[in-house]
């Protein structure tokens, strides 16, 4: 799987928009781009993957550069229980392939 | 609920019990995974089972067996653990078959070893 990078830790005030980074500059043509989130002591939580174009839930929107190096996960309108680690992790589209977790970001939301 | 259940949630024992970990899925998955998250570090994959067959040990060691009777369950049998072992142990499913689904986790195990 391809490594990725991101800031070991952000802080965002309540209400406002979190924009969490990621670097996947190795990152293969049939790779996606998953982002996950971890509230403490609980198993992580799906957030939204995408290929090459932006994409948006109802949790969040995924923003992919136009040579898929970097992204930017956001959440709109953080709130105190946004508060977590987020996982951005690579992964190969076909296959049973793992999802391999690095340190990720701890996002702390600030009232 | 996040359609993958464990149990127990905690569990403490001693260095020279045997006890097990159970997880359970209603979600039609055919896939299923055991992770460490020791504190203060990024999840480690142990174990990965496909259609109940194990396809991947990432060299686990033998004080930790898992054993998945159908591709709903998934146990990890624990003997003779370390203190070193203590952490929450998670269970994830995922429908492999179809490749965009990510994973769904349970809520964990939280295991110390006395």
């Amino acid at each position: 799987d391809a490594k990725t990078t991101q800031p070991t830790s952000m802080d965002c005030a309540e209400g406002r928009a979190a924009n969490l980074p990621c670097n996947h500059s190795t990152i293969s043509g049939n790779e996606y781009v998953y982002w996950y989130r971890q509230i403490h002591s609980q198993g992580p939580q799906y957030i939204i993957h995408g290929l090459k174009n932006n994409e948006t839930n109802e949790m969040a929107s995924l923003i992919i550069t136009e040579d898929r190096k970097s992204s930017t996960l956001i959440l709109p309108h953080a709130t105190l229980r946004d508060t977590a680690v987020y996982y951005c992790i690579v992964r190969l589209i076909q296959g049973a392939q793992k999802l391999v977790f690095g340190q990720g970001t701890r996002l702390t939301i600030n009232p | 609920e996040t359609g993958v259940t464990q149990t127990p949630r905690h569990l403490v024992m001693g260095m020279t019990n045997k006890k097990s970990l159970k997880c359970e899925q209603h979600l039609g998955h055919n896939a299923m995974y055991w992770y460490k998250q020791s504190a203060k570090k990024p999840l480690e994959l142990m174990f990965v089972y496909n259609f109940k067959e194990q396809t991947e040990n990432n060299s686990v060691p033998s004080r930790f067996s898992p054993e998945c009777p159908n591709s709903s369950h998934l146990f990890l049998h624990l003997h003779t653990l370390q203190p070193e072992d203590s952490a929450l142990y998670l269970c994830a499913s995922s429908q492999e078959s179809v490749p965009y689904y990510g994973y769904t986790f349970g809520s964990g195990t939280r295991l110390t070893v006395v």
